[in-house]
């Protein structure tokens, strides 16, 4: 088994403020990913890195920076971050390259609010 | 647009029912559909998953029935519990890009002692 690590759990930031967010697993992973989830919203994927040194863009990319430091950590960085916003961060680690049934495994998330 | 739907957004169930939980998806490329389960304040996990060459799994209490034809699938709760309280979500993804799923907006299920 493996854990998945977030830091920190709640961040409040302010209106225009860069904040990083910080991921890191123990389960040997080879691809990492970032998600974003509102209410009502499901979950969408903001960054994902198939393997170490690689770092490709999501749905909702607009806005963040992801770096794949290491092939146990992964982060995202808001670059400005909007009045009002409310959110949860999620990373997650799967084994395969493009494999089918590459389940995926999330961390307890990062709760954000913006005053 | 969303890719993958799921209705009801809420359902309340008394302890001992059947939940039924739905989705429908629109890319007809879809062919591998997990459920992934959340409680709050944690973040999801694996709960079932399908490939659409079968059109039935079960684990359980747990059941997903497929139709590749109408792009529906449900995933059934048999003697539902109050620790099955969730939020539960279908996701989607092509074959040859496993990695990336498409996630449903949730539907959160209440079962009622």
């Amino acid at each position: 088994g493996g854990i998945i690590t977030q830091t920190p759990k709640f961040l409040i930031g302010q209106e225009g403020q860069k904040l990083t967010l910080k991921c890191q697993q123990n389960f040997n992973h080879d691809t990492m990913y970032w998600y974003r989830q509102d209410s009502g919203k499901g979950l969408r994927l903001i960054y994902y890195s198939i393997t170490e040194n690689d770092l490709q863009k999501g749905d909702l990319s607009e806005g963040y920076d992801a770096s794949r430091e290491k092939k146990s950590s992964f982060s995202l960085t808001v670059t400005s971050a909007q009045k009002n916003e409310m959110a949860v961060f999620l990373c997650a680690s799967s084994a395969g390259l493009g494999v089918n049934q590459d389940t995926q495994y999330f961390g307890p998330g990062t709760r954000l609010l913006v005053l | 647009q969303q890719q993958v739907r799921q209705s009801p957004q809420s359902l309340t169930v008394w302890e001992g029912e059947t939940a039924i939980l739905n989705c429908s998806y629109e890319n007809s490329a879809f062919d591998y559909f997990p459920w992934y389960q959340q409680f709050p304040g944690e973040g999801p996990a694996l709960l079932i998953s399908i490939l659409s060459v079968s059109d039935k799994k079960e684990d359980g209490r747990f059941t997903i029935f497929f139709n590749k034809r109408e792009k529906k699938l449900s995933l059934h709760i048999a003697d539902s519990q109050p620790g099955d309280s969730a939020t539960y979500f279908c996701a989607a993804s092509v074959g040859n890009m496993g990695y990336k799923l498409t996630f449903g907006t949730g539907t959160s299920l209440l079962v009622d002692p």
